[in-house]
């Protein structure tokens, strides 16, 4: 069983609309990371949370410790933001990140 | 401000070449340093990570190594490659570990041939 799951897989949307991407953990963690990776295959980090909810323009994180569960959600979406968005946890046993699999977002005009 | 960069970008080398790739980072200090693949259509692996000059952490057994010659520069080499060894290489650097911010280059695609 993976340490980090994320749904959906894939996921397709129209403009403008609202969109969640679910991360869950089965481990203790110190931080989760939610990441953007672009078609060209860079990375960019878009948050990093130990607790409650952060916000950047469009985007909002939140994490549930209890419940080992952070969401990532994309207001007002725009095909600019068709990337595949991927979960990662800093476990704290470990020094290194463990990744989910990825959720690709594909926005239509 | 810090950056990262990552080189070359793209590289297609014959099976049983040599590989070097390259990472430097500028604006900080003793940063945390990870090498990253990513197979296609397949998530991120750690390869390496080293947390200063000359201490390297290998992950995965494999047909790489890593070197950190100076405190924000580090390169990811192979003797002969395999065809295996294709995919997308990361670099990234955070500040102590995984609890703070990670930074990725902009990776290096390599093809085997």
């Amino acid at each position: 069983k993976n340490e980090v799951e994320q749904s959906p897989q894939n996921l397709t949307a129209q403009e403008g609309e609202f969109i969640t991407i679910n991360c869950s953990y089965s481990v203790g963690i110190s931080a989760l990371h939610w990441l953007q990776q672009h078609p060209g295959g860079g990375i960019v980090s878009l948050f990093m949370l130990s607790s409650g909810k952060k916000k950047h323009g469009r985007l909002i994180a939140t994490i549930n410790i209890q419940e080992k569960h952070s969401s990532l959600h994309i207001t007002a979406s725009h095909p600019r933001d068709s990337a595949v968005y991927i979960c990662a946890v800093s476990l704290r046993s470990a020094r290194q990140l463990t990744f989910g699999s990825g959720t690709q977002l594909t926005v239509l005009p | 401000s810090q950056t990262i960069h990552q080189w070359p970008a793209t590289l297609v080398q014959p099976v049983g070449s040599p590989l070097s790739l390259e990472c430097t980072v500028e604006g900080t200090s003793n940063p945390n340093l990870y090498w990253y693949r990513q197979a296609a259509g397949r998530g991120l692996q750690l390869l390496f990570y080293s947390v200063g000059i000359g201490q390297i952490s290998s992950e995965v057994p494999q047909n790489l190594s890593a070197s950190r010659p100076q405190d924000r520069q580090f390169i990811l080499s192979s003797k002969k490659l395999l065809l295996s060894d294709s995919g997308f290489y990361l670099c990234a650097w955070s500040l102590g570990d995984f609890g703070n911010t990670i930074y990725f280059g902009e990776g290096s695609w390599l093809t085997v041939v």
